[in-house]
């Protein structure tokens, strides 16, 4: 099946500074979501970006379909944006595969 | 407009006992999907729903077992429970099971 790998698997920021976390998934794919899971477990979406760029306020994010590979940009990082992330890959099953995620701290 | 709904949100059970997890999906979506996330394992898919038929399953034992009602509410059940089944599982729902999935909270298990 597809793999997807995501890094890095742990970062630790102080509040305002910028961050980068990617995934590379194996094979062409027809979805691809970021997610935020919170601290009681709920999945939040992100993003629905299988190509191209979106931007919603802080967070934007890229994924070029072609190279394989997606890209979430949070900025002016806030303690609320502590949490894991990750990206899940769609490949035509109607299930989608889960990187193992980054783990972000967010410190005052 | 609501969200994914899952029912319980907490239980702990014991070894050999069954557990029936609930999920009604956002008004208007036909897919439900379920998943597993074990801190070993992370995020696995266990299957997929569509106008009360099966259309997808994951890698899991016949102990796991879903089913679709004519409201596109979702039950999974686990029979004859195992310390390893403890996770939270996690209910999705989409238009068509492509495109956008959004989740509920999820229900923790617990397993003694």
């Amino acid at each position: 099946g597809i793999q997807v790998e995501q890094s890095p698997p742990d970062l630790i920021l102080q509040e305002g500074a910028n961050s980068t976390l990617r995934c590379n998934f194996s094979d062409s794919v027809n979805n691809l979501q970021w997610f935020h899971q919170n601290p009681w477990g709920q999945l939040i979406n992100l993003f629905y970006i299988p190509s191209g760029t979106k931007q919603n306020g802080r967070l934007s994010a890229t994924t070029v379909a072609t190279e394989r590979y997606s890209l979430l940009y949070i900025s002016s990082s806030q303690t609320t944006d502590s949490g894991v992330y990750f990206c899940a890959v769609e490949r035509g099953r109607r299930a989608l595969t889960f990187g193992s995620g980054t783990r972000l701290q967010v410190q005052p | 407009k609501a969200g994914v709904t899952q029912t319980p949100r907490y239980l702990i059970k014991t070894r050999g006992q069954q557990v029936t997890l609930s999920c009604s999906p956002i008004s208007g979506h036909r897919s439900v999907s379920w998943y597993q996330q074990t801190p070993g394992q992370g995020l696995q898919f266990l299957f997929e729903y569509f106008s009360e038929t099966q259309r997808n399953k994951g890698n899991f034992p016949g102990r796991f077992s879903g089913r679709q009602f004519s409201n596109s509410r979702s039950e999974m059940n686990v029979s004859t429970l195992e310390l390893g089944d403890s996770a939270l599982y996690l209910c999705a729902s989409s238009w068509e099971g492509t495109g956008e999935l959004f989740f509920g909270e999820g229900s923790r298990l617990t397993v003694l």
